[in-house]
């Protein structure tokens, strides 16, 4: 089973500053999803991304996916105390014929007004 | 549609107790998972049935859980005897496809005393 490691694993920051966050692996995984829980709630999908290199963005929230496949980054520009909450990826991994979503530990984000 | 229902949202047992938890998946997906998180192991994947079949079942703890899914629309994760090692959160979450989005329910916070 592959490991997705996560850093840092707390981030506290003001409201403005920008911020980014990684997740990383030693294997490929065939695509990459980076989810948001806020307490008390179960993880939401923020995005999917598929191909190397590959970036997406989600009004000030930014997504790398590696060359590689092998990590990804998270870039947050001037974050907002909304943006508080847990901040998983999690990689598509296959086992012969099976597969599943592996998912890191998270990024726990408090962004202070 | 309302989205995973899962119930109970809290429970608190004995050690040595069963302990049912019962989730409702998206209608129309074929994939339902079920996870546990913690603060120092993360969200762990226990196991995630297609199409109502049990396909992996390697995350499962031990003997003492087992889950079911006896029609499209039901599934339930139970703990016996459960121990306080079992306390966590337990989200049950549905996709339409293995690589999918796959949507949380709210997790039930489970704490065995």
């Amino acid at each position: 089973t592959q490991l997705l490691e996560q850093s840092p694993q707390f981030l506290s920051i003001q409201e403005g500053e920008n911020l980014t966050v990684y997740c990383n692996s030693s294997s490929v995984f065939s695509s990459l999803q980076w989810y948001r829980q806020e307490p008390g709630e179960g993880p939401v999908l923020l995005v999917t991304v598929v191909t190397g290199g590959e970036v997406k963005k989600l009004k000030r929230l930014t997504f790398q996916f590696g060359d590689a496949r092998k990590d990804s980054s998270l870039h947050i520009t001037a974050a907002q105390p909304g943006d508080t909450g847990l901040y998983l990826c999690a990689g598509a991994e296959l086992v012969g014929s099976q597969g599943n979503l592996i998912f890191g530990k998270g990024t726990k984000l408090s962004v202070k007004p | 549609d309302a989205g995973v229902i899962q119930s109970p949202r809290h429970e608190v047992t004995e050690m040595g107790q069963e302990v049912t938890l019962r989730c409702k998946p998206i209608s129309g997906h074929d994939y339902l998972f079920w996870y546990r998180q913690t603060m120092m192991r993360g969200l762990e994947l226990l196991i995630y049935f297609n199409n109502n079949v049990p396909i992996d079942d390697s995350g499962m703890p031990e003997d003492r859980f087992s889950a079911k899914m006896p029609n499209a629309s039901f599934s339930t994760l139970k703990i016996q005897p459960s121990e306080p090692r079992d306390s966590a959160v337990y989200f049950c979450a549905s996709s339409l496809d293995l690589w999918a989005q796959q949507y949380f329910g709210p997790g039930t916070r489970l704490t065995v005393t």
